[in-house]
């Protein structure tokens, strides 16, 4: 079955504790891409990337890394969480980048 | 700037009544554009999409939608909602290896 999968699903955690959420999509997309969705700002994309060792920031990348070292898996690194960034973070991927996105089903995150 | 512009925040109908949500873009070159839909607690599931030719285009659950190039529009509709529509629907525009997302507009179906 084509999916994007992402872990954990749900994480606490604290300020300052470094931590990674992975993705993995099973389509042999070459474009993936991280989003947060806040209340009344909808999706922002955080950093995507077009091909395996090709990354580039999004429209809200600060606080946030990414690697592209295998075309199947795209984790998002906090290495120094805030609370600003408790939201809920979803993982897409794609052939392109302007075409239909497959959306994991989201990692929600509580930063205390 | 690029940007996807939906019109209606929050809308609230009751069972049967007809749907209509706005969507404009604002963007030139390639015009790829999409409905996804987000039932609560769950991931973003596609609705349907444009991508060249008839420019009244059906989705999956009774949802359609029509380009209209001249209005830069790409409006929703639904002859008669369900409760189970209850969801946020965001309208997403694909340029150059990027997308360019809608703030969404939450409907809630009254029964």
């Amino acid at each position: 079955e084509a999916q994007v999968t992402q872990n954990p699903r749900y994480l606490i955690t604290v300020t300052g504790k470094k931590l990674t959420v992975t993705c993995s999509q099973n389509m042999n997309h070459e474009y993936m891409s991280w989003y947060r969705q806040d209340p009344g700002l909808g999706l922002r994309q955080i950093y995507y990337s077009m091909n395996v060792e090709v990354t580039d920031k999004g429209d809200v990348p600060e606080g946030y890394k990414v690697s592209r070292k295998e075309k199947r898996n795209f984790p998002l690194i906090l290495e120094s969480p805030s609370p600003n960034q408790t939201s809920l973070y979803f993982c897409a991927s794609s052939v392109t980048g302007g075409e239909t996105q497959y959306f994991g089903p989201g990692t929600r995150l509580l930063v205390l | 700037a690029q940007s996807v512009s939906q019109h209606n925040h929050h809308v609230i109908l009751s069972e049967a009544a007809s749907l209509e949500l706005g969507c404009n873009y604002s963007y030139g070159g390639t015009v790829n554009l999409f409905w996804y839909v987000q039932y609560p607690g769950q991931h973003l599931q596609l609705l349907l999409k444009y991508f060249s030719g008839d420019p009244l285009v059906k989705g999956i659950k009774g949802f359609e939608a029509e380009f209209i190039k001249s209005k830069f529009s790409f409006n929703l509709r639904k002859p008669s909602v369900q409760w189970s529509d209850t969801a946020e629907y965001f309208c997403i525009g694909g340029a150059t290896n990027k997308l360019i997302f809608g703030t969404g507009t939450l409907l809630a179906v009254q029964p």
